[in-house]
């Protein structure tokens, strides 16, 4: 069993799009993260949402809108792609908020021509 | 300074070495300490957590020093699957996401 899922892996699009990245856990985790990381594969902390609520907020473009329809789920929205958002987008969960070691999903690798 | 400082590498060993990494951190307020493994193009997964007075797991140890505010991983006996990157990780204070650092590449070989 898969504990953190996202979908899709792999994701090549031009600039411009709107695009979505979905992730579900089944571990039930109470929170909920996006990370970003980019081509010098550092790891950094876009949102995070505790019991549906965000907590974490982090300086985002605002073309960047997390989601989260229950405590299981969190998907990401990108509007207006640009060339700098190409990057591996990390979703990981934990038992509570920010104490509690976390789990990361697959990755899904975006690609912006 | 960084919030969270941590040598890249690459440490390259041969198989059976031990080898150590160290990390620095800025905030002194800092709760919790991890280590975690990224292998290339996968997920970074957690290797282990850090008590203040330092922890094993097999052939891992890890350590704290809250005073000079660094975190060091041990990995003795080093195997061809242990070739990674470290990453060193901080929780700042309460409520507030884990700061990673870049990460130490190791690469052991045969």
């Amino acid at each position: 069993d898969t504990a953190v899922s996202q979908t899709p892996k792999y994701l090549v699009t031009q600039m411009g799009n709107d695009k979505s990245i979905k992730c579900e856990q089944n571990l039930g985790h109470d929170t909920m993260y996006w990370y970003k990381q980019d081509s010098k594969k550092f790891l950094k902390i876009m949102f995070s949402y505790n019991n549906k609520e965000l907590i974490i907020n982090e300086t985002v473009p605002n073309r960047f809108s997390p989601k989260s329809p229950d405590k299981a789920h969190l998907n990401l929205h990108i509007n207006s792609l640009e060339l700098g958002d190409s990057a591996v987008y990390f979703c990981a969960s934990s038992p509570q908020a920010s104490y509690y070691e976390q789990y990361f999903g697959p990755g899904t690798r975006l690609t912006v021509t | 300074r960084k919030e969270v400082e941590q040598d890249p590498g690459p440490f390259n060993v041969p198989e059976g070495a031990t080898v150590a990494f160290n990390c620095t951190y800025s905030n002194s307020a800092s709760q919790s300490f991890f280590w975690y493994r990224q292998d290339c193009r996968k997920e970074p997964k957690l290797l282990m957590s850090v008590y203040s007075s330092g922890n094993e797991d097999g052939r891992f140890t890890a350590q704290l020093n809250r005073a000079s505010q660094y975190i060091s991983l041990l990995i003795r006996d080093s195997k061809l699957s242990d070739s990674a990157t470290y990453l060193c990780v901080v929780t700042p204070q309460a409520g507030t996401a884990l700061i990673f650092g870049k990460g130490t590449t190791l690469s052991v070989s045969s």
